[in-house]
């Protein structure tokens, strides 16, 4: 257990659906994190909230969206995605700034686009 | 721009064996450095960092790693490798508002 919690950890949905993930973290940390992970790939940050507010937004496409309703939970809200979008969606945490203090993480949650 | 680079993509040693898992940067001033690694279907786990001072940095599961500011390099070591490290290793770097991530080094740990 890191602190970091994100659930499901595994979800398949279909082209038409719409999901979505959760993540949450009793850190006390003020900034939170979307992270894509796909095989053979970088890390790719998608979103980044600090002190609950949205700061970056990676062109990430609109079938993703992120909210961050408070400073312990993060959602990413998904719709009409595409086989592609099929990869580890990892949450994290920092406290203050992520240069200086690094992440923690969640365990992801492994999403299959069928 | 900044960058990480692992030149290992993919490293095989054998239980009891050392390891280094080498990592360069490519920033104009000492970064913060740090050392994660990912079991299968996990998150990342921070192993170490290094912010300054001593650049000999001891992190946890037996690990260590090296800042070296004229090779720009910042190499993960264990002295003896057991079967449970078998994971990917990921190094990054923490630029003011930013971070990188390496492309991490698959480990495999044989007998």
């Amino acid at each position: 257990e890191t602190g970091v919690t994100q659930t499901p950890r595994h979800l398949v949905m279909g082209m038409t659906n719409k999901k979505s993930l959760k993540c949450e973290q009793h850190l006390g940390h003020n900034a939170m994190y979307w992270y894509k992970q796909s095989a053979k790939k970088p890390l790719e940050l998608m979103f980044v909230y600090s002190l609950e507010e949205r700061v970056e937004n990676n062109s990430v496409p609109s079938r993703f969206s992120p909210e961050c309703p408070n400073s312990s939970h993060l959602f990413l809200h998904l719709h009409t995605l595409q086989p592609e979008d099929s990869a580890l969606y990892l949450c994290a945490s920092s406290q203050g700034s992520r240069e200086n203090y690094g992440y923690t993480f969640g365990s992801g949650t492994r999403l299959t686009v069928v | 721009a900044q960058s990480v680079t692992q030149p290992d993509i993919h490293i095989t040693v054998s239980e009891g064996a050392s390891l280094e898992l080498r990592c360069n940067y490519s920033y104009g001033a000492t970064p913060y450095l740090f050392w994660y690694v990912q079991s299968p279907g996990q998150g990342l786990q921070l192993l170490l960092k290094y912010f300054s001072g001593d650049t000999l940095v001891q992190g946890i599961k037996g690990f260590e790693a090296e800042f070296k500011r004229s090779q720009s390099s910042f190499n993960l070591r264990k002295p003896s490798v057991h079967w449970s490290d078998a994971a990917e290793y990921f190094c990054a770097v923490g630029v003011i508002g930013q971070f990188y991530f390496g492309t991490g080094t698959s480990l495999t740990v044989i007998p």
